[in-house]
């Protein structure tokens, strides 16, 4: 089984240029989800989709960040204009929604973007 | 946020040694999970332990969970350089769609 496709895995911006990030998630996967992890801190969840749909994105900075699942498969993270503070690694995963309330999360390589 | 605190931070052992890493977390969850980071690469999931649960085991892994410290551990026994990684419990309230919030991670070091 193939696992969650990131790209592309390096990026170097200058400050307030835009970049994109790109997601395939795990094939039959209907949850998606996007973490944002700095260094030396734990991940931490930007946006998660069901199919779509946004189920949350409370801790997107939406003034600058933006994401779209379009057809439900594929993903986009977007940052416009960078900032410094936006140096990470950003992770997408993806689940199986089953309704049980158990489910893991399938993480890919992630992408590290450095802001100068 | 970071819903989790791990403890400690950086541990360092020898190759056959037992590591243990603690999680402390904030508020009621429905489930706990384990998951280790190798350098530059993604998150893999370790093992899941449901709130009514207090102990599970797979392979050299043991966790436990004591949800009324609102605490849980990881055991690795007889660890191996492999195992060099750093390791993050995630916890999951399950507000009707999974939310995983994760600790600030324990970086382990096992040496030959």
């Amino acid at each position: 089984e193939a696992g969650v496709a990131q790209s592309p895995r390096y990026k170097i911006i200058e400050k307030r240029q835009s970049v994109a990030f790109w997601c395939n998630p795990i094939s039959g996967h209907a949850t998606l989800y996007w973490y944002q992890q700095i260094l030396g801190q734990g991940p931490k969840l930007l946006i998660q989709f069901q199919n779509n749909g946004v189920v949350d994105d409370s801790q997107l900075p939406k003034d600058r960040f933006s994401a779209e699942r379009l057809k439900g498969v594929d993903s986009t993270l977007k940052i416009q204009p960078a900032k410094l503070e936006d140096s990470a690694v950003y992770l997408c995963a993806s689940s199986l929604f089953l309704g049980d309330r158990i489910e893991t999360q399938y993480f890919g390589p992630g992408t590290r973007l450095l802001v100068l | 946020s970071q819903q989790g605190e791990e403890d400690p931070q950086a541990l360092s052992i020898q190759e056959g040694e037992n590591a243990t890493m603690n999680c402390s977390y904030k508020t009621s969850i429905n489930n706990l999970q384990w998951y280790r980071q190798n350098s530059g690469r993604g998150l893999v999931h370790l093992i899941l332990i449901r709130s009514n649960e207090r102990e599970k085991h797979s392979g050299r892994l043991r966790v436990t969970l004591d949800t009324s410290k609102k605490s849980s551990s990881l055991l690795i026994t007889a660890s191996r350089a492999a195992d060099t990684a750093s390791y993050f419990c995630a916890t999951d309230a399950w507000t009707g769609f999974q939310k995983l919030v994760f600790g600030t991670g324990t970086r382990l070091l096992v040496s030959p």
